[in-house]
């Protein structure tokens, strides 16, 4: 069954350490996408990628960055982590024609 | 730039209860509208999609129906179980090149007592 799996399900950060959020999905979609989760928030874009090698900033980029190295895999990353950083974060995958998205479970990242 | 707006952070009900929960987008075009459903530690899934052309979507006892007039697109169902318990996001989608954008309301959060 196509899925989108994200790793890992929790993670703990100290304030300025590094953090790498995985992603993979086995639908074959072209689009994969970042969102954080807040409360009050709903869900807001940080990056995207249309495929392999491509990365776009979204609504919400300062602080992350995004690594697409292959159609299945998009990972975010925060260089440098901080408190405002402690979210929930989903990664989904989409394609042009069905118009929505497929979402992961989500990893719940707490910088303290 | 497009927004979906839901006023309503909490709904709780009781069961066979009428559900409504309201949402309405702002944006230059007819956009295709969603809502999705999102149950504890699980990440949003598709609840219903409406277009232009259908108008009216139905999903699972629930419906919407996109309103152009009063640009809103509100959920409901007629009697609610303690099993959709669950956030709900209304969202819209917009379509650039080959990429799709969802920008999404900030959610519902429904509550059903059994």
């Amino acid at each position: 069954e196509a899925a989108v799996t994200q790793s890992p399900r929790n993670k703990v950060a100290v304030t300025g350490g590094k953090v790498t959020l995985s992603c993979n999905q086995t639908n074959n979609h072209n689009n994969m996408y970042w969102y954080r989760q807040d409360t009050g928030h709903g869900l807001r874009l940080i990056h995207y990628s249309y495929g392999a090698g491509s990365t776009e900033k979204g609504d919400i980029p300062d602080g992350y960055k995004a690594s697409r190295p292959s159609q299945e895999n998009f990972s975010l990353i925060l260089e440098l982590a901080t408190p405002s950083q402690t979210s929930v974060y989903f990664c989904a995958s989409g394609d042009r024609e069905r118009s929505d998205y497929t979402f992961g479970s989500g990893t719940r990242l707490l910088v303290i | 730039g497009d927004s979906v707006t839901q006023k309503q952070g909490q709904v709780t009900l009781s069961e066979d209860d009428f559900l409504f929960i309201n949402c309405t987008y702002s944006t230059t075009t007819y956009p295709t509208l969603f809502w999705y459903v999102q149950y504890p530690g699980q990440g949003p899934q598709l609840l219903l999609k409406v277009t232009t052309a259908n108008n009216k979507g139905i999903s699972r006892g629930f419906e919407a129906t996109y309103d152009k007039g009063t640009t809103s697109f509100h959920l409901q169902k007629a009697s609610v179980q303690e099993s959709d318990s669950a956030v709900y996001f209304c969202a819209l989608v917009k379509v650039s090149g080959s990429f799709n954008k969802l920008t999404f309301g900030a959610g519902t959060r429904l509550a059903v007592c059994p």
